[in-house]
């Protein structure tokens, strides 16, 4: 069956440090991917996309990788700030118009 | 700019009752999505309309669940003979292409169903 996994527990990290978070998914072939951050009581926001084509992508803190081999991806962000605390959503689409969603992982940044 | 906006926020009713959802995209946008989110998960595709027509409603759980765009811009999902298990946060996107690029997220509408 097709599936994606985010880390169901939540990720717990001191500020300053860096905050990895995992995105597997099994029987897809996405033609890209993307992360979103969701706040309590708001709706999704778009942080980054990465192509099939692209190993890396950066935006400022903000650091994703994409391995269609071992078939995940992976969320970076540096110099974390508590800012940063919220939920990280993966998505993927794979083609036609819809857009699959994991999980997503909690991130807790302590001052 | 307005972003993706949606109202109610929140909306209470009883078991049996109809109920409509809004959303008023992003202006300019054709393309627009409808997802449910339960606690602890990710959002759910139900929707997509390209202008004013559904290209995919695969989402959608069953026929009580209806949506639809008349004149490309607003869209309104309707949901007949609620049920319990509909209570959760029914979430609105739109994006400028049509396909599934970026997309604006509106703050959701959560629907409890008593």
């Amino acid at each position: 069956s097709q599936k994606i996994e985010q880390n169901s527990e939540a990720l717990n990290i001191q500020e300053g440090k860096t905050a990895t978070l995992t995105c597997n998914y099994t029987n897809y072939s996405p033609a890209y991917l993307q992360w979103y951050r969701q706040d309590p009581g708001r709706g999704p926001v778009f942080l980054l996309l990465i192509r099939e084509n692209e190993k890396e992508k950066r935006k400022e803190r903000l650091k994703v990788t994409f391995d269609t081999t071992l078939k995940q991806s992976l969320f970076h962000i540096t110099a974390s700030q508590p800012a940063d605390s919220a939920t990280y959503l993966c998505a993927l689409y794979t083609g036609g118009f819809k857009t699959i969603f994991g999980a997503g992982t909690r991130l807790f940044v302590k001052a | 700019g307005a972003g993706v906006s949606q109202t109610p926020s929140n909306k209470v009713t009883e078991k049996g009752k109809y109920v409509e959802l809004r959303c008023d995209p992003i202006s300019g946008h054709t393309a627009l999505y409808w997802y449910r989110q339960s606690l602890g998960q990710g959002p759910e595709f139900l929707i997509y309309f390209q202008g004013t027509g559904a290209a995919d409603d695969s989402g959608l759980p069953n026929d009580r669940f209806f949506a639809v765009r008349p004149e490309g811009s607003v869209s309104t999902l309707k949901i007949q003979r609620t049920e319990r298990g509909d209570s959760a946060v029914y979430l609105c996107a739109s994006s400028l292409g049509e396909r599934a690029d970026t997309q604006y997220f509106g703050p959701g509408t959560r629907l409890t169903v008593l």
